[in-house]
Formats: structure tokens, sequence, C-alpha cells
């Protein structure tokens, strides 16, 4: 069974204070990565993606991959009320996986108070 | 760019007829797409994979004569809620993804409530 585990949450951080989310999967043989944002009674919105170890920055956002210990987190610096969401994990499974398939994580509650 | 569109977004319907929603990909062509059903408070859950001119592949405890699949051409695919009961009330997601491309990028989503 492969999974994608996320802290739920609520993870409440004060505006203008850095949110650090964190997923862990199973799957050894996961290629690519994706964190999604979704606001309560929408649909997820792509926020980034990294494939190669290490950090990736794109605004205030940055991911962080660690292959070996199988995690990959996101930052949220100068957190704003505006970031408040569920944050969602996905995985996207091995190669043999040729759907391209997603492991979507429960997700994390994050809430940015004033 | 990669927009999806989802149509309708909003659907109320009698017990026992049945639905049809449409997802679009407006700037690409989607060789696959998903639908995922989500409940309140719950996951996102994928429900079937439709690649374009084939079958769809449905996940484990999704009835594929329930929801019926179809992917006939790279930008749209419809999902078809047979029989729709109220516990099929739901909100349901598209994803398209592009050849060549592992990123998936979603529909606004449908909201079915079956009285």
């Amino acid at each position: 069974q492969k999974e994608v585990e996320q802290n739920s949450g609520p993870l409440s951080v004060p505006e203008g204070a850095i949110a650090s989310l964190n997923c862990t999967y199973s799957d050894r043989g996961s290629q690519s990565f994706f964190w999604y944002r979704q606001y309560s009674g929408k649909s997820p919105e792509l926020i980034m993606f990294i494939y190669s170890n290490g950090d990736k920055e794109d605004g205030r956002f940055t991911a962080q991959l660690n292959k070996a210990s199988q995690y990959v987190s996101l930052l949220i610096r100068d957190s704003q009320p505006s970031d408040s969401a569920t944050y969602l994990c996905a995985v996207l499974a091995a190669p043999t996986d040729s759907w391209g398939k997603l492991q979507f994580g429960a997700g994390t509650q994050v809430v940015v108070t004033p | 760019g990669a927009v999806v569109s989802q149509h309708p977004s909003w659907v109320i319907c009698k017990s026992g007829t049945s639905v049809k929603i449409e997802c679009r990909s407006l700037d690409f062509q989607a060789t696959t797409m998903f639908w995922y059903r989500q409940f309140p408070k719950q996951s996102l859950m994928l429900m079937a994979t439709s690649n374009e001119g084939s079958k769809a592949t449905y996940e484990q405890g999704v009835e594929k004569d329930k929801f019926l699949i179809n992917h006939a051409s790279l930008t749209l695919s419809t999902l078809t809620v047979t029989s729709a009961h109220p516990e099929d009330s739901s909100f349901y997601i598209c994803s398209a993804r592009a050849r060549g491309s592992e990123t998936q990028y979603f529909g606004p989503g449908t909201r079915l409530l079956v009285l």
C-alpha cells in the first residue's frame, strides 16, 4: 500500500511567520512530488513541484525534498491570511505507473492569524 | 496556461436521474484525465483515469456502470452519474495531464446534490 502521510493540523501560524509543512511517503521509487493548495469549497491548485533532492524556491514558497529520508516539505515565508487553506502533498508513483496517477496525502490545514 | 474547466459548476437533480459533467482542457491537449470525488472534510478520492480514445480505468470500489467516463477527444472528458441517488451527492473534480508532463491541473469542480 503506497502511502503519503501529512499532519492534518490545523497548523496555526501568526501573520508574517514561516509555516512549515511536512509530508512523508512510503514508495521509495517515487519520482516527482507536488504541493497543491485547496481553499475551502474549492478545487486544488498547483503551488509547485519538485523532482530533485534539495530546495526549490518560488516566491514565498520553498519545497524541500529528501529522497533518502522519503520526505518532502513546504515552507511558506511571510505567511498571509490568504494562505489559510489546506495544503495537499502529492506523489507520483514510480515509472511503472504510466498513467501518471498521484497519491495524495490527507492534507494539512493552515490557519494564518492576523 | 494549463486551464481546465468543468461544466456545470452546480447541479441539483432528483433521485434516479442521470447527470453528465464535462471536463475540458482549454489551452493544452490532455492525453490523460482523472476524475476525483471529495466529500466534506475528507480527502480527494480518485475514481478513475481515462486516456484519450481508451476505456477508463476505475479504482477499486468504483462502479463503472454507474460512473460512465468518456474521453472522446484530447480536450474533453465526460463523467455521467447514472441513476443518481442522494449518497452520490459530492464534489466531483477532474484534472488533466498533457503528454510528456507529470503535472495534473485541476478543474474548478462540480457540486452535485441529489434530492
